[in-house]
């Protein structure tokens, strides 16, 4: 089954202490992003993949960090978490991402995090 | 810069009426693209139905369409014959390039809450 998936769904952790949450997808997409979603925010992109090696900054990319050594996964890496990082992050890929109109993206079932 | 507005924060609809979801968007990019998600209360993203600035016929998907005036830049969601599984908020969302960039950039509005009421 094509499918997006994203390890831990639930994450409650404490101020400062590094986590990573895992994105992979096996639909050979090149594009990988990730989101975070706030009430009355709407979306945001964390930071987005082209291809491997290649990662750019999104919208709102402070906090956190990513790579992209397999076309598979893109995990997202929050070096030392504080209380504001409370979200509920979504990873999503795409064929071609930002190099078509067209493309359509898929999302992960998202990963919710409390920070303490 | 690219901008997506949905107007409506929470709609309310009878079971097996229609509704509308409105969107409208903002872009200087001749070629971009509309997408419409769907996320239920359980909270994953539902991709639903996508039209494309150069489509000339509004897209379809089932029970989904995508009433497009490009004149106006609007690109409202219809939902026929509603029924109670379409409660969920509903997400607007354009893929366009900045003014003078080369990468396509997904954008999404705010959202719709819509409950459907039996």
């Amino acid at each position: 089954e094509a499918q997006v998936t994203q390890n831990p769904r639930y994450l409650i952790t404490v101020t400062g202490k590094k986590l990573t949450v895992t994105c992979s997808q096996n639909m050979n997409h090149e594009y990988m992003s990730w989101y975070r979603q706030d009430p009355g925010l709407g979306l945001r992109q964390i930071y987005y993949s082209m291809n491997v090696e290649v990662t750019d900054k999104g919208d709102v990319p402070e906090g956190y960090k990513v790579s992209r050594k397999e076309k598979r996964n893109f995990p997202l890496i929050l070096e030392s978490p504080s209380p504001n990082q409370t979200s509920l992050y979504f990873c999503a890929s795409s064929l071609r991402g930002a190099l078509s109109s067209t493309d359509t993206q898929y999302f992960g079932p998202g990963t919710r995090l409390t920070v303490l | 810069a690219q901008k997506i507005t949905q107007t409506q924060p929470g709609m309310f609809v009878q079971e097996k009426e229609a509704v509308t979801l409105d969107c409208t968007y903002d872009t200087s990019d001749p070629s971009y693209g509309l997408f419409w998600y769907k996320q239920p209360s359980s909270g994953e993203m539902i991709f639903l139905i996508y039209q494309g600035s150069y489509d000339q016929q509004n897209a379809t998907e089932g029970r989904y369409s995508l009433n497009f005036q490009k004149a106006r830049k609007s690109a409202n969601l219809v939902i026929s014959a509603s029924q109670l599984g379409d409660s969920a908020m509903y997400f607007c969302a354009m893929r366009a390039r900045d003014s003078g960039g080369s990468n396509y950039k997904l954008t999404f509005g705010k959202g719709t809450l819509l409950t459907v009421n039996p």
